[in-house]
């Protein structure tokens, strides 16, 4: 068990241009999901998905936002066109599908928009 | 609305002394409750979780949560906090209804004294 891992861990860019960060799950994780942190509060979710399909997405994922996990296994948030207020740490986490399940953290990637 | 409330933005305890950290939370399923830590620009780690069953759960690093249903919250506490314990705390909860996505709350930031 290698745990969650996210990539980048920092990213810094100017407004306008486009990021993508990529996620690796715990390996026999069936559930993958992902949220948002803004500063002084709690993760907000985003997304999820089981296996490759994308079940459920938050209000909070304008049209900017995309997510993928084409073969059930990693996933990748790529963020179009960005704005300031995208300036967050994104969170991915994964699950097994069995029951309510934990869901176990990667460390983050923090997105700085200029 | 599925809400989690953590009265207490920050809270400053002395070395060795006891930890009460407040959660309570409004939900229309059957909850399942964690506790989460996380230090700064890290991602998040689970300290304990409650299904079902006995009502006082035990976590990692000396950490107890108890759930009261009929006040619809998920305390945390530790007997002796120590200094390393200083970070921010998030409760969450999650229900197989809601498709096992995670609310938190906004957080309380614990302070240590020497």
């Amino acid at each position: 068990d290698t745990g969650v891992s996210q990539n980048p861990r920092h990213k810094i860019t100017k407004r306008g241009q486009n990021v993508t960060f990529r996620c690796d799950p715990i390996s026999e994780h069936n559930r993958l999901y992902w949220y948002r942190q803004t500063l002084g509060q709690g993760p907000e979710f985003l997304t999820y998905f089981q296996n490759e399909a994308q079940l459920e997405k938050s209000r909070l994922l304008s049209d900017r936002f995309s997510a993928e996990r084409p073969k059930g296994s990693f996933s990748t948030l790529e963020i179009q066109r960005t704005e300031q207020g995208d300036s967050a740490m994104y969170l991915c986490a994964s699950s097994r599908v069995r029951g309510v399940d934990t869901q176990y953290f990667g460390p983050g990637t923090r997105l700085t928009v200029l | 609305a599925q809400s989690v409330t953590q009265p207490d933005i920050h809270i400053t305890v002395s070395e060795g002394a006891s930890l009460e950290l407040r959660c309570n939370y409004s939900y229309g399923a059957t909850p399942y409750l964690f506790w989460y830590v996380q230090s700064p620009g890290q991602g998040l780690q689970l300290l304990l979780k409650y299904f079902s069953g006995d009502t006082l759960v035990q976590g990692i690093k000396g950490f107890e949560a108890e759930f009261k249903r009929s006040q619809s919250s998920f305390n945390l506490r530790k007997p002796s906090v120590h200094w390393s314990d200083a970070a921010e705390y998030f409760c969450a909860v999650g229900a197989k209804e809601y498709g096992n996505k995670l609310v938190f709350g906004a957080g309380t930031i614990l302070r240590v004294k020497s």
